[in-house]
């Protein structure tokens, strides 16, 4: 089954614990991306990835970093989690140039920072 | 600055109940509206790409169209499994190539 794979799925930690959340895709997607979102923001792009080790700033970046070292896998990294980065994680992947095909979420990551 | 505006924010609806949702929208050269669906827990899910006005794409129960400022998602007869939140999106000529904006969504509650 074509998916994106997220983990883990729910995730409470402490201000300050270097944490990864990973997301996974077996679809050959070139475009990865991950978002959050927030009550009352929809959906904000953190940062995106338009192939291996091709990575870029989405709108809200701070705090956040990523890698790409395969094409299937695009982690998101949060080297020193804060309360202001409690949100739904989601990681999303398309082919191409991917607003024109529709992208491909993965279920989530609620993350809980305290 | 790119923009888009969904309404209502709710929806409540008895099954059988047809209706539509809003997304306005304010871009640089549209090239795209994307429609997507979303459950709770879970992420968005692709339903529909639109990309000039006069556009209608359908799929079961749902019906999109587009306008020049706005779009529509006309909900005919809906069920109850049909209740989740609808996601507006447009992609400009002037993003980059990847960038849609998304709107805030309508929740849709259909009551059996």
């Amino acid at each position: 089954e074509a998916q994106v794979t997220q983990n883990p799925r729910y995730l409470i930690t402490v201000t300050g614990k270097k944490l990864t959340v990973t997301c996974s895709q077996n679809m050959n997607h070139e475009y990865m991306s991950w978002y959050r979102q927030d009550p009352g923001l929809g959906l904000r792009q953190i940062y995106y990835s338009m192939n291996v080790e091709v990575t870029d700033k989405g709108d809200v970046p701070e705090g956040y970093k990523v890698s790409r070292k395969e094409k299937r896998n695009f982690p998101l990294i949060l080297e020193s989690p804060s309360p202001n980065q409690t949100s739904l994680y989601f990681c999303a992947s398309s082919t191409g140039t991917g607003w024109l095909y529709g992208y491909t979420f993965g279920s989530g990551t609620r993350l809980t920072v305290v | 600055e790119d923009q888009v505006t969904q309404s209502p924010e709710a929806l409540r609806l008895q099954e059988g109940e047809s209706s539509s949702l809003n997304c306005s929208y304010t871009v640089s050269g549209l090239r795209g509206l994307f429609w997507y669906r979303q459950d709770p827990g879970k992420g968005p899910e692709f339903l529909f790409t639109l990309y000039s006005a006069g556009e209608e794409k359908e799929k079961e129960r749902l019906k999109a169209t587009l306008t020049k400022k706005e779009s529509f998602l006309h909900i005919t007869a809906p069920k109850p499994e049909d209740s989740a939140t609808y996601l507006c999106a447009v992609h400009g000529s002037m993003n980059r190539d990847d960038k849609i904006i998304f709107g805030k969504g309508t929740r849709l509650h259909i009551l059996p």
